[in-house]
């Protein structure tokens, strides 16, 4: 079955601290997405990838980075954690080619006090 | 660029009724179009999808019809159970880059059924 696993289901971090959130698919699949998802926003793509060592800003980059190492994982970073990058973080990952369905980890609900 | 509309809630029904949640899409060209359901405290998993007119996604007494004259993706089911609360999000995808790119998605919709 296909597995996409997130390092932390809850995460405290205080402002000004550099944040990393880790995904790893076990699909070998090409495509690789961070969302966030806020109450009354629903889910809002912040940067993906379709290969190792590419990256693709989404709809909200500002504040975050990203990095592909490997195939199978692709870390979402926040340099300098704020207050308003408290969120649910959702890491998804997909096949390459046409619209293929997006698989999704549980999410890292993130606290940034 | 795209946008999915489709009503909040939360949707509060009986066991056993019918439901629809609204779907309307605006894109370019020919997007594909899904379902993810949501239960509390997982991510989101695919329920169902679409990848071109008339084309019609059913999973677990689901169903979603493609209407590309109407740009909607109205989801339905005629017997819902208790089981069925979760956020029902609709989605599209569409983009130059073979797949690769992200979803649209809509807001979501809570829906809570009542025994």
């Amino acid at each position: 079955d296909v597995k996409v696993t997130q390092s932390s289901r809850y995460l405290v971090k205080r402002t000004g601290e550099k944040v990393f959130l880790e995904c790893v698919q076990d699909m070998d699949h090409e495509n690789m997405f961070w969302y966030r998802q806020d109450p009354g926003l629903g889910l809002r793509l912040i940067y993906f990838s379709y290969d190792v060592k590419m990256k693709e800003k989404g709809d909200i980059p500002e504040g975050y980075s990203v990095s592909r190492e490997k195939k199978e994982r692709f870390s979402l970073i926040l340099e300098s954690a704020s207050t308003n990058q408290t969120s649910m973080y959702l890491c998804a990952s997909s096949r390459g080619q046409g619209h293929q369905p997006q698989h999704f980890g549980d999410g890292t609900r993130l606290s940034i006090l | 660029g795209n946008s999915v509309t489709q009503m909040e809630g939360p949707v509060t029904l009986s066991e056993e009724a019918f439901l629809t949640i609204n779907c309307t899409y605006t894109a370019t060209g020919y997007p594909s179009l899904f379902w993810y359901v949501q239960y509390p405290g997982e991510g989101l998993q695919l329920l169902l999808k679409a990848t071109k007119a008339d084309d019609k996604g059913s999973n677990k007494g689901f169903e979603a019809t493609y209407r590309k004259e109407t740009t909607s993706f109205h989801l339905e089911k005629g017997s819902v159970q208790v089981s069925d609360s979760a956020v029902y999000f609709c989605a599209l995808g569409q983009g130059s880059g073979g797949g690769a790119d992200g979803l649209t998605f809509g807001k979501g919709t809570h829906l809570i059924i009542q025994p």
